[in-house]
């Protein structure tokens, strides 16, 4: 019953580092989401992907790249970590991938990664 | 472009009595909306969506959410305030594009005092 894992929960960088995000997923979903959550400011969407091989821009993409090898995960990286970059992040994912409404639109989060770079 | 906004940034309630948590929403076609609830230190958890059809939707927890076109609002509510209900509640809409991607508000906290 392990839904969408994150990791690390924490995470403390120095400028300039690399670090990947991991994220996966074991309901066999289609969607995968990263956000970042800033105080304030909501969730901003950072990349997505609607499939294996599939991955796109969301709001907020600047710094981070990332890559859907498989269904199952979907790993973010921080090319060189900035103070700006300071936030919690979530993997999200969904059934839907957003092609028409079906009304699987509900996503499940992971628990969060704590990310505070110096 | 699609948005929400939940204006107010917390709300205080004494356990036992209503609570309402307030959302706008400005969209292009027609809205699907959903609200989101986040426990501290946790990732945050589907509560309810409007897609079509009843304007009152019933989610978990005991909450329900009122669809009012006129008023381009998406109110959470719920009749008798929980301790336990003191989270931070997230309204979103369903972007256009983009996957399909959820746009979320600012989030507003509920505190339920005892």
């Amino acid at each position: 019953n392990a839904g969408v894992t994150q990791t690390p929960k924490f995470q403390v960088l120095k400028t300039g580092q690399s670090m990947t995000l991991q994220c996966a997923q074991d309901m066999n979903h289609e969607y995968m989401s990263w956000y970042r959550q800033d105080p304030g400011m909501g969730l901003r969407l950072i990349h997505y992907s609607v499939g294996a091989g599939i991955t796109d821009q969301g709001e907020v993409p600047n710094g981070y790249n990332v890559s859907r090898s498989t269904t199952e995960d979907f790993p973010l990286r921080l090319l060189s970590a900035a103070p700006s970059q300071t936030s919690v992040y979530f993997c999200a994912s969904s059934y839907s991938t957003g092609q028409g409404v079906t009304g699987n639109e509900k996503l499940f989060f992971g628990s969060g990664t704590q990310l505070s770079v110096l | 472009a699609q948005s929400v906004a939940q204006p107010e940034d917390q709300v205080n309630v004494a356990e036992g009595n209503p609570l309402t948590v307030k959302c706008t929403y400005s969209v292009s076609g027609n809205p699907y909306l959903f609200w989101y609830v986040q426990y501290p230190n946790r990732g945050l958890q589907f509560l309810l969506k409007y897609i079509t059809g009843d304007n009152l939707v019933k989610g978990s927890y005991g909450f329900e959410a009122e669809f009012n076109k006129s008023q381009t609002s998406f109110h959470l509510k719920k009749p008798s305030a929980l301790v336990s209900d003191s989270a931070l509640y997230f309204c979103a809409v369903r972007g256009l594009g983009q996957g399909g991607k959820l746009i979320f508000g600012q989030g507003t906290e509920l505190s339920v005092k005892p």
